[in-house]
């Protein structure tokens, strides 16, 4: 298993300006991921962040506007940049220790609001 | 990429057996089925995975016919704290060690008392 926190728990942003998550794992993990959830909706994939590689992200985000750092193997970083209202959203973080399984890990989330 | 369809919500009591199933007709060959369990403000949790036939743990069985094409989560005498959204997943990750995550929309189980 694996422990995950997330920095900041929530945060309310001005439209334009930009906020950085964290996400720290207790242990050493290759694949890390991150999720968007809108209230009440499901989760969509924002990009695969594994160390020693750029992410990969999925359609419809770009590197510009959620630029990804993964450092190590325990820690990663999500940026959401110019924020707009529509980014409003809680973002997650998680980890996928077992590599060819689909047992994900996930941090407790970020809630942003943009206003 | 397979897609999952889930009812939207349930309505069940305590003590009850509650089967929640998800509908994956493009499953591919190599696609596991795993479920979530989520509550409000928390990420969502790892329940069970299978591939195919039945697999148990602690807390569900999780029933996959031969197709695939469906597959039945069942939670044994449910409390109120299974009161959450669970979400039925479809994916794997390819040759090139690329993921492809598919998340049904959830089912929102309510227990009551």
């Amino acid at each position: 298993s694996a422990v995950i926190s997330q920095k900041p728990s929530r945060d309310i942003c001005q439209r334009g300006t930009s906020l950085t998550i964290q996400c720290q794992v207790d242990s050493q993990v290759t694949m890390m991921f991150w999720y968007r959830q809108q209230p009440g909706q499901s989760l969509t994939l924002i990009a695969t962040a594994n160390q020693g590689s750029e992410a990969t992200y999925e359609s419809g985000f770009v590197i510009d506007k959620f630029p990804i750092s993964r450092p190590n193997l325990t820690f990663s970083t999500l940026t959401v940049s110019n924020m707009s209202p529509e980014d409003s959203s809680i973002y997650l973080c998680s980890v996928a220790p077992q590599g060819l399984y689909n047992e994900q890990f996930f941090g407790p989330g970020t809630r942003l609001t943009v206003l | 990429l397979a897609k999952t369809t889930q009812p939207i919500s349930m309505d069940s009591y305590e003590g009850q057996e509650v089967n929640i199933t998800c509908s994956h007709n493009n499953i591919a060959t190599n696609d596991y089925i795993t479920w979530y369990q989520q509550f409000p403000s928390q990420g969502p949790r790892f329940i069970i995975q299978g591939y195919k036939t039945k697999v148990t743990n602690e807390v569900a069985s999780l029933f996959i016919p031969a197709d695939r094409k469906s597959s039945t989560l069942s939670l044994p005498r449910v409390s109120l704290s299974d009161t959450a959204v669970y979400y039925c997943l479809v994916g794997a990750f390819n040759a090139g060690n690329n993921r492809k995550l598919i998340w049904g929309l959830g089912t929102s189980l309510a227990v009551n008392p």
